[in-house]
């Protein structure tokens, strides 16, 4: 089945880095935009970052621009978040998305290549920042 | 950035009664209006795109409206497995934002 399971959590120090990564199956990984999402503590869902079907293409919040990168191995079906300068605003479940459009059914060029709808999403990975 | 505000922010309901829940984007979005459901523990679930276009397999009780910058979510008849906080999301524009939700209870 579609599935994708996040992993990479645990607690870190203030000002340190983590790396995050997604694992996807049941579905053509490489055809699909992805996505990061989190949510702090009893907080909603905060839009991290979007990595297009091919790697080609990424754009970040302004929360975490400067300090982070997305990237997608399409061979290992495998998405990644790397996170650096860790503040306890980055202090949140960390959940990976898949966009709803199919660019293996559809034409994906630049400046249309996402639907940005989240239609499959992992269970999440915490990521806890105390010192 | 475009702001989305939902309300009410939470609201109780017996079984079977209709609520309505209401997203309001700071600008025009056009139909670009998706609604979630997070159940408590538990990842967000895609129930409605584009405004009004139900996900498979998602209930039929659930339908959204709307356009420009007011839209809407409907339960017709509020079930038990209804409990769960419900987001808006804009997808118009990057960077993609959420509204702060709606925590949906059984009275």
């Amino acid at each position: 089945q579609v599935q994708l399971v996040e992993s990479g959590g645990g607690v870190v120090q203030p000002g340190r880095s983590l790396r995050l990564s997604c694992t996807a199956s049941g579905f053509s990984f490489s055809s699909f935009g992805m996505y990061w999402v989190r949510q702090a503590p009893g907080k909603g869902l905060e839009w991290v970052a979007i990595i297009s079907y091919d790697g080609n293409n990424k754009y970040y919040a302004d929360s975490v621009r400067g300090r982070s990168t997305v990237s997608r191995d399409n061979s290992k079906n495998t998405l990644n978040l790397q996170l650096n300068s860790l503040t306890s605003e980055d202090a949140a479940v960390y959940y990976c998305a898949r966009d709803g459009k199919d660019c293996s059914r559809s034409t994906c060029y630049l400046g249309h290549q996402y639907k940005y709808s989240m239609d499959v999403w992992g269970k999440g990975t915490t990521v806890a920042v105390s010192s | 950035d475009i702001q989305m505000t939902q309300s009410p922010s939470s609201l109780s309901a017996p079984v079977g009664d209709r609520v309505t829940l209401t997203c309001q984007a700071s600008q025009d979005i056009r139909i670009c209006l998706n609604w979630y459901q997070q159940k408590p523990g538990k990842a967000p679930k895609l129930l409605i795109y584009d405004a009004s276009t139900l996900e498979t397999g998602v209930p039929s009780r659930f339908s959204g409206g709307g356009s420009g910058t007011d839209f809407s979510l409907t339960i017709t008849s509020l079930q038990p497995e209804d409990i769960a906080t419900y987001y808006c999301q804009q997808c118009d524009n990057l960077p993609l934002t959420f509204g702060g939700g709606t925590k949906v209870e059984i009275k």
